[in-house]
């Protein structure tokens, strides 16, 4: 049972565009979500993150999205760079878990 | 602080071996976790400790796994026999967690990459 859902593999946008990663969970226990990002060969690093009392957090070029009522959460990132070029694994928890629940990742490919 | 240690990096290894995958977590961290990376499941939680204590590994795939933590500067990862469908990334994660992770989540090491063949 795949509580949090990446439908999206993979993804190519054009540098300087917009590029948006999509991530949709089942459960609606989760109140804390994150976004990692992935190069090869590296473990994950934390980029971002929201807390269910909110409905936007922005950093820098990086902007998280969360629609309670959809279940559904989005990363922005503007202006897309090559650097961005990763996978975007997107996470959640519970109130009360301590584990991270992550969705299968979705591939960036940000082409010059 | 030199992060969260894997070893080996990679490990090419028969069927039926037996596999041992190391992590030292960041000091500090009370709480560490193993995770697995597939294609078709993205990254799977198998198990995690809590002050060295196993709290949920409802994630382990079968009693062909299995993990400890000695101390708070060590843990392993067993699986004995491996098999072929064992092939993947394999992630340890540290974290200081109370009831839940922090703002940044977890640290991860490099990962172990499997290959058993």
């Amino acid at each position: 049972d795949q509580q949090v859902k990446q439908n999206s593999p993979s993804l190519s946008v054009q540098e300087g565009r917009i590029s948006i990663l999509n991530c949709d969970y089942t459960n609606s226990m989760f109140d804390y979500f994150l976004w990692y990002k992935k190069y090869p060969a590296e473990g994950p690093t934390f980029l971002i993150s929201i807390s269910s009392i909110k409905d936007k957090n922005e950093d820098g070029r990086f902007t998280v999205f969360l629609n309670k009522s959809a279940k559904h959460l989005s990363l922005h990132i503007v202006p897309s760079q090559p650097g961005d070029s990763a996978v975007y694994f997107c996470a959640a928890s519970a109130r009360g878990a301590q584990k991270l629940v992550f969705g299968q990742g979705t591939r960036l490919t940000i082409n010059p | 602080d030199a992060g969260v240690i894997q070893s080996p990096r990679h490990e090419v290894t028969e069927m039926g071996q037996e596999v041992t995958l190391r992590c030292k977590p960041i000091s500090g961290h009370n709480s560490l976790f193993w995770y697995r990376q597939t294609m078709m499941r993205g990254l799977e939680l198998l198990i995690y400790f809590n002050n060295n204590v196993p709290i949920d590994d409802s994630g382990m795939p079968e009693d062909r796994f299995s993990a400890k933590m000695p101390n708070a500067s060590f843990s392993t990862l067993k699986i004995q026999p491996s098999e072929p469908r064992d092939s993947a990334v394999y992630f340890c994660a540290s974290s200081f967690v109370g009831t839940r992770p922090n703002n940044y989540g977890y640290t991860f090491g490099s990962g172990t990459r499997l290959t058993v063949v």
